[in-house]
């Protein structure tokens, strides 16, 4: 069954170093993976997607993720974190069933940049 | 602008008085979700639509239901809500084949 796991609850960084945001995934055939960003009181938002080509992804916000396939990882990162990435952050996965294709979100990581 | 909305925004009730939270957007966009958001749990999709009339359940249906019978509405409906429910619920939209979901703002549900 496709799942996405992420390891760390909690990741804090301070302003101005690289941050890290890991994902793991399992899934049957090639992976369709995503990065998704929640800010306080607010809807998710698409930060960027891996579906095929190129293992390092760039995204919004100067965010790329690296796909890793033998370590079936897809972590989130960024060069210089600033006070204003402190959010919630979301990996998912494309299953495909029966009717099409539907998403299996991970429990999300909670990134705190202190300034 | 391009959007998804969602309403009510909050809402507090009581266990077995039906409700609905309704969803639009206005993108044309065929596919639409609900999820719900609970702490440690990430979002679990409760249903999804593919088009209008065609609908399917994701892995968390029991206790709501759906329609879609036309293109930019997609409601949540809860016939006998129960405490178990309490969550945070969001509405998501987009294009088939190009995987990137639109979220509304949430809706904050409390049954008591």
């Amino acid at each position: 069954a496709q799942s996405v796991a992420q390891p760390e609850d909690q990741v804090n960084v301070a302003e101005g170093n690289p941050l890290t945001v890991k994902c793991t995934y399992s899934v049957s055939g090639n992976p369709y993976l995503f990065w998704y960003v929640q800010y306080p009181n607010r809807g998710l938002q698409f930060l960027l997607k891996y579906i095929t080509g190129d293992n390092l992804v760039k995204g919004s916000y100067g965010f790329e993720a690296e796909f890793n396939k033998s370590q079936t990882s897809f972590h989130l990162k960024k060069p210089s974190a600033l006070v204003s990435d402190s959010a919630l952050y979301f990996c998912a996965v494309r299953r495909v069933n029966n009717y099409g294709q539907n998403f299996v979100f991970g429990p999300g990581t909670r990134l705190s940049v202190l300034p | 602008e391009a959007q998804v909305t969602q309403n009510p925004r909050y809402l507090i009730t009581v266990t077995g008085k039906k409700l609905t939270v309704t969803c639009s957007q206005n993108m044309n966009h065929e596919y639409m979700s609900w999820y719900r958001q609970d702490p440690g749990l990430g979002l679990r999709q409760i249903y999804y639509s593919m088009n209008v009339e065609v609908t399917d359940k994701g892995d968390v249906p029991e206790g709501y239901k759906v329609s879609r019978k036309e293109k930019r509405n997609f409601p949540l409906i809860l016939e006998s809500p129960s405490p178990n429910q309490t969550s945070l619920y969001f509405c998501a939209s987009r294009e088939p084949g190009l995987y990137e979901q639109y979220f509304g703002p949430g809706t904050r549900l409390t049954v008591t």
